[in-house]
This record gives structure tokens, sequence and C-alpha cells, in this order.
């Protein structure tokens, strides 16, 4: 079993929904990122997380450091915000980042 | 601010050789970490280098190399390639002391 599990896989919405992304994770940690990567590689960082929420724009993320969750929400989505959504968790400090498998989103206009 | 620039971003190599992958971080960061992206396996973390030194390493086998400059760029080489390392190669610098990731876009590497 991975220690990032992301759910879902893929996802498919209509233009204007509300989605949300989770990620679960079986170790203790320092901090959790969500990630963005569009078609073509570059990923940009979107939130790091060590608890409660984070808002930017449309997008909003939560943890809950006692049920080892988060997720990643997006309101009224648009087609630009098709791409690849990874969590990934550091477990302390310098170590290394722990990546999920990546939710594959595509917003239909 | 610049970003994080990685070269070269595309490159086609045959088994057997070697190559060299350049990273220039954000002017600053001294921390550059290096991860490799495949459909397969998603993304796995190959090296961190900070001020020079090689903090942490990946499982991967000794064919892959690393290494960081005084001035903080970072390069990573892999010898006698194989097919299974065709992969996009990723890096990104971590601003000071606040843990935040800037990534490149990359470099995609094909082995024929």
């Amino acid at each position: 079993k991975n220690e990032v599990e992301q759910s879902p896989q893929n996802l498919t919405a209509q233009e204007g929904e509300f989605i949300t992304i989770n990620c679960s994770y079986s170790v203790g940690i320092s901090a959790l990122h969500w990630l963005q990567q569009h078609p073509g590689g570059g990923i940009v960082s979107l939130f790091m997380l060590s608890s409660g929420k984070k808002k930017h724009g449309r997008l909003i993320a939560t943890i809950n450091i006692q049920e080892k969750h988060s997720s990643l929400h997006i309101t009224a989505s648009h087609p630009r915000d098709s791409a690849v959504y990874i969590c990934a968790v550091r477990k302390s400090g310098n170590t290394p980042l722990v990546f999920g498998k990546g939710t594959r989103l595509s917003v239909i206009a | 601010k610049a970003g994080v620039t990685q070269t070269p971003r595309y490159l086609i190599k045959t088994r057997g050789q070697q190559v060299t992958l350049s990273c220039s971080p954000i002017s600053g960061h001294r921390s550059v970490s290096w991860y490799q992206q495949t459909p397969g396996q998603g993304l796995q973390f190959l090296f961190e280098y900070f001020s020079e030194t090689q903090r942490n390493k990946g499982n991967f086998p000794g064919r892959f190399s690393g290494r960081q400059f005084s001035n903080s760029r970072s390069e990573m080489n892999v010898s006698t390639l194989e097919l299974g390392d065709s992969a996009l190669y990723l890096c990104a610098s971590e601003g000071q002391g606040t843990g935040e990731l800037f990534f490149g876009e990359g470099s995609r590497l094909t082995v024929l």
C-alpha cells in the first residue's frame, strides 16, 4: 500500500461544478503539498499545509492531521483547471517528499 | 525574479550513452531536489542538495548521480542509459526556510 493515496484517480466535471480531490496518508507528516501539473509537464505548487485550511482564489485546501487526510476543493470549475493534481507529503524536516499517484481532472465546457 | 531553469528541455539518447541535465534554482535558494516522472511510477525522488551537500538520496541505482555547485546550480548525470530511463526529469528549488517548492519545466529524456 502506498503511503499516500489519492482519490479519485480520474475525474470529469462540467464547467461550474464544485470539485473535491482527496488525499490520505499513513505516516506522520510535517507538511503536505498540493501540486498542479498541466499537459506538457511543468508543475506548480498550489498549497503547502501543516494544519487547518488555506484558500487561493477558487482553490481551497484543508487538512485534518488526526485523520491523516487532506482535500483540495475547486469552486466554479473551468476548463483551464484541467490538469493532474498531485498530493505530496514530507514526513519531517528535511526528509524527501513522498508523492501520490495524482488525480487527472478534465473540466468540460 | 527568474524561475527554476532546466536545460535541456528535450533530448534523445541511445542505450549505453550518458546524459547530464542542469538545473538553475531561483536566486537565493540553496536547496535543489530532483525527481523522475514516468507514466508507470509517477513522481519519484532522486536526490536533494543543500549548500553543495547531498542531503537525501532516493532509491535509484548508482548510475544516477548529481552534484551542486557553489552558485547553487545543480546537475544530475545518468550513465549507461537504459530504455527504462526514459522519463521527465524535474528539479525543484525550495524557498529559504519556507518549505515552499518551485519546479522547473523539466527535461524530457527519450532513450532509444
